[in-house]
């Protein structure tokens, strides 16, 4: 099975700070990675579809990269809404794994 | 518009059975694979499996393997998780959602609490 290690678990951070969360995936996953953001009580949203692929109607302030098995979610400015949980999930083959979850939180 | 709706909370003695269906409207049911995923209190996600409506394949992890089943009606458009002898750690919040690759899981349920008490 691929695993998925995402860092950090937590992050505090202020309104208006760059923010970045890696997961490294442990083989190649050849793009096939999301991002989602889930907040309390509520299913997660997606994100970032390919590793990059910004879904229709999130703020482009998010954006996804990757170098190799190393995969990134920035947010260029936090805004408040983006205080929120974050998982990364690789699609490439079965079992499809999530990363731990990163918690954004108030600084 | 896209919905998948779920069946409603429930309370499940330990060594009993659980169903969440999923019913999906807005889009052709066979079109997308339906991924389940859960939620125990205050953890982080869990992969469970996947159904493809069309033909009605699945891939279960293998945790779950011997005591899951998915199963699709293409006649209601509704996708069933059918987990067995259920214990206090299968407390969560179960998710569906579909998914067509290259995007990926892009509409999901509003989630269903299931509870397993002993």
């Amino acid at each position: 099975d691929i695993q998925m290690t995402q860092s950090p678990s937590t992050l505090s951070a202020s309104v208006g700070d760059r923010v970045t969360i890696t997961c490294r995936a442990s083989q190649s996953i050849s793009s096939w990675l999301a991002w989602y953001q889930q907040k309390p009580g509520k299913a997660p949203k997606l994100l970032i579809s390919k590793a990059s692929s910004l879904e229709s109607g999130v703020p482009s302030r998010f954006s996804g990269s990757e170098s190799g098995t190393e995969f990134t979610l920035s947010i260029s400015s936090l805004q408040p809404d983006d205080f929120a949980t974050y998982y990364c999930q690789h699609y490439h083959t079965y079992p499809w794994t999530f990363g731990q979850g990163t918690k954004v939180e108030i600084k | 518009q896209v919905q998948l709706v779920q069946s409603g909370a429930e309370v499940k003695k330990s060594g009993a059975s659980m169903r969440v269906s999923c019913k999906a409207s807005g889009y052709t049911f066979t079109s997308h694979y339906m991924h389940w995923v859960r939620q125990a209190p205050g953890q982080g996600l869990e992969w469970m499996g996947i159904i493809n409506p069309y033909g009605g394949s699945t891939y279960y992890t293998q945790k779950f393997q011997g005591r899951i089943t998915m199963t699709a009606d293409t006649s209601t458009s509704t996708v069933y998780m059918d987990l067995s002898s259920l214990t206090s750690e299968d407390t969560a919040v179960y998710y569906c959602a579909r998914v067509l690759r290259p995007r990926g899981p892009d509409y999901w349920g509003q989630g269903t609490l299931v509870t397993v008490s002993s």
